[in-house]
C-alpha cells in the first residue's frame, strides 16, 4: 500500500513568488494535515483538512492557504513567499472514521524561498 | 504554559542501555498520544501510539502513560545507534478533533 506522497520533493522559489504543493494521502484517508517545520524548530500546525472542508486553521497569515480535493488528495498555496516561509512543509493524512487518529508523514517539500 | 513540552536534549545513552524519553501536555482532556521518530532531514515516522494509561509494549519500545500526572514516556531498550534520532511527542486535545499537537522534540543520542 502506497504512503503519503508530496510533491515537489524540493522546490525555490524568489521572495514574493507563490508555491503550490501537494499531497496525496494513503488511500481511504479523508483527513490531511500540513505543518511547517523551519530548520532546526519543531512542527507548527498550518492547516487541517476532512472530507473536503477546512476544519482548523494554525496561527499563520492569510496568503497560507490550501484545499481538499473530492479524491481527498491537498494542496497547500504560499502566496507572496517570504525568507522566512523557507521550511520543510509535510503532509499528514489519517482516517478519522475508524475511531483512531495515528496520523502518517509524506517525505515532505522543502521550499528555499531566495 | 506549552500544550507539550519535552527536554530538548541531547539525551545521550550508551549502546545497549535503556533510553527514557519524557512528555508532558497541558490539555487534561487529551485522550491520544503519539511518538514519532525524525532522522534529520527526514520526515517524523511513527513509532508507537497509546490511548490508556499504563504500558504499552512494541519489540524495544515502550509506551506509558499517566493521564492523572498528564505524562506520557517512551522507553527504548537495548539502545541502538541507529536509534539516535530526535523523538517528538504529539498529543491531540479535546475539543480540536485530532490537530496533532507536537512537542518541539528531544534529540536522542546512542554512543558506541
Amino acid at each position: 500500500e502506497a504512503g503519503v506522497t508530496q510533491s515537489p520533493t524540493h522546490l525555490i522559489k524568489t521572495r514574493g513568488q507563490q508555491a503550490t504543493l501537494r499531497c496525496s494521502p494513503i488511500s481511504g484517508h479523508t483527513s490531511v494535515y500540513w505543518y511547517q517545520q523551519a530548520l532546526g524548530l519543531g512542527l507548527q500546525f498550518l492547516l487541517w483538512y476532512d472530507e473536503g472542508e477546512e476544519r482548523n486553521r494554525g496561527n499563520f497569515p492569510p496568503r497560507f492557504s490550501g484545499r481538499q480535493f473530492p479524491n481527498y488528495s491537498s494542496e497547500l498555496n504560499v502566496n507572496a513567499l517570504e525568507l522566512e516561509d523557507s521550511a520543510l512543509y509535510l503532509c499528514a493524512s489519517t482516517d478519522l472514521r475508524t475511531g483512531h487518529t495515528e496520523a502518517f508523514f509524506g517525505q515532505g517539500t522543502r521550499l528555499t524561498v531566495v | 504554559q506549552k500544550e507539550v513540552e519535552q527536554n530538548s536534549g541531547p539525551l545521550s545513552v550508551p549502546e545497549g542501555a535503556i533510553a527514557s524519553l519524557n512528555c508532558t501536555y497541558s490539555d487534561r482532556g487529551s485522550q491520544s498520544f503519539f511518538w514519532y521518530r525524525q532522522y534529520s532531514g527526514k520526515s517524523p515516522e511513527l513509532i508507537m501510539f497509546i490511548y490508556s494509561n499504563g504500558d504499552k509494549e512494541d519489540g524495544r519500545f515502550t509506551a506509558q502513560l499517566n493521564k492523572a500526572s498528564q505524562y506520557v514516556s517512551l522507553l527504548i531498550r537495548d539502545s541502538q545507534p541507529s536509534d539516535s534520532a530526535t523523538y517528538l511527542c504529539a498529543v491531540n486535545p479535546p475539543g480540536t478533533a485530532s490537530k496533532l499537537t507536537f512537542g518541539t522534540g528531544t534529540r536522542l543520542q546512542v554512543t558506541l
